[in-house]
């Protein structure tokens, strides 16, 4: 058990339909990322929370919004949902100024499955 | 453009051979390299990194070495085990500090 806690594990649900995925970052770390995994694809980073307040926008599509509650646990939403959309959608940690040295903790991933 | 790239999508090693596996970067920006290695149905692991002020870091069985002027590091697996088998992805962070990985590679340790 990493510390990080993502619910739930898998999701099946029809296109143009909305769903919200969520993460609870371990204890004391401050920022939530959230990232996207393709097939055969590495992961892509889509946007940066830190302390409730977001910190960074990667190729996050324009139907995705997330955001960080005050107990620092964070909801990615995806709307209008596509067949491409289809991924694992993983969501990390990490403590002030020690990620890029220490890296981001994750969590086991939200395998998402848009029929 | 893939600022991160891992160009070997699998690699097989022999149990007790070295595994080395190699990335590619072209952001001259990125000053921390990371490995992470993911098993199946789990997320991305943390292993070792390394600061762009150093050329080599050893943690036990794993060694990363950068290369900066060629933009290239590569982490050295000896002796190779068969729990060592999984996807391993590099990864960069810059000013922004956000990490950007490369696609991974698959490795397999034959027993």
């Amino acid at each position: 058990d990493s510390g990080v806690t993502q619910t739930p594990k898998h999701l099946i649900t029809a296109t143009g339909q909305r769903v919200t995925l969520r993460c609870s970052p371990r204890s004391g770390d401050l920022s939530v990322y959230w990232y996207q995994q393709s097939l055969d694809q590495g992961l892509q980073f889509l946007i940066q929370y830190y302390n409730g307040e977001e910190r960074a926008k990667g190729n996050i599509l324009e139907r995705f919004s997330a955001q960080q509650f005050p107990d620092l646990h964070s909801e990615l939403n995806l709307s209008s949902l596509e067949l491409g959309d289809s991924a694992l959608y993983f969501c990390a940690s990490s403590k002030p100024g020690q990620g890029a040295l220490y890296g981001y903790t994750f969590g086991s991933g939200t395998r998402l499955t848009v029929v | 453009d893939q600022q991160v790239k891992q160009n070997s999508p699998s690699l097989s090693v022999q149990e007790g051979r070295i595994s080395i596996l190699n990335c590619d970067y072209t952001n001259s920006m990125f000053d921390y390299f990371l490995w992470y290695k993911k098993y199946p149905a789990e997320g991305p692991t943390f292993l070792i990194s390394i600061s762009s002020i150093k050329d080599k870091n050893e943690d036990g069985r794993f060694t990363v070495f950068l290369n900066k002027s060629a933009k290239h590091l590569s982490l050295h697996i000896v002796p190779s085990q068969p729990g060592d088998s999984a996807v391993y992805f590099c990864a960069a962070s810059g000013l922004a500090r956000q990490l950007t990985f490369g696609s991974g590679t698959q490795l397999t340790v034959l027993p």
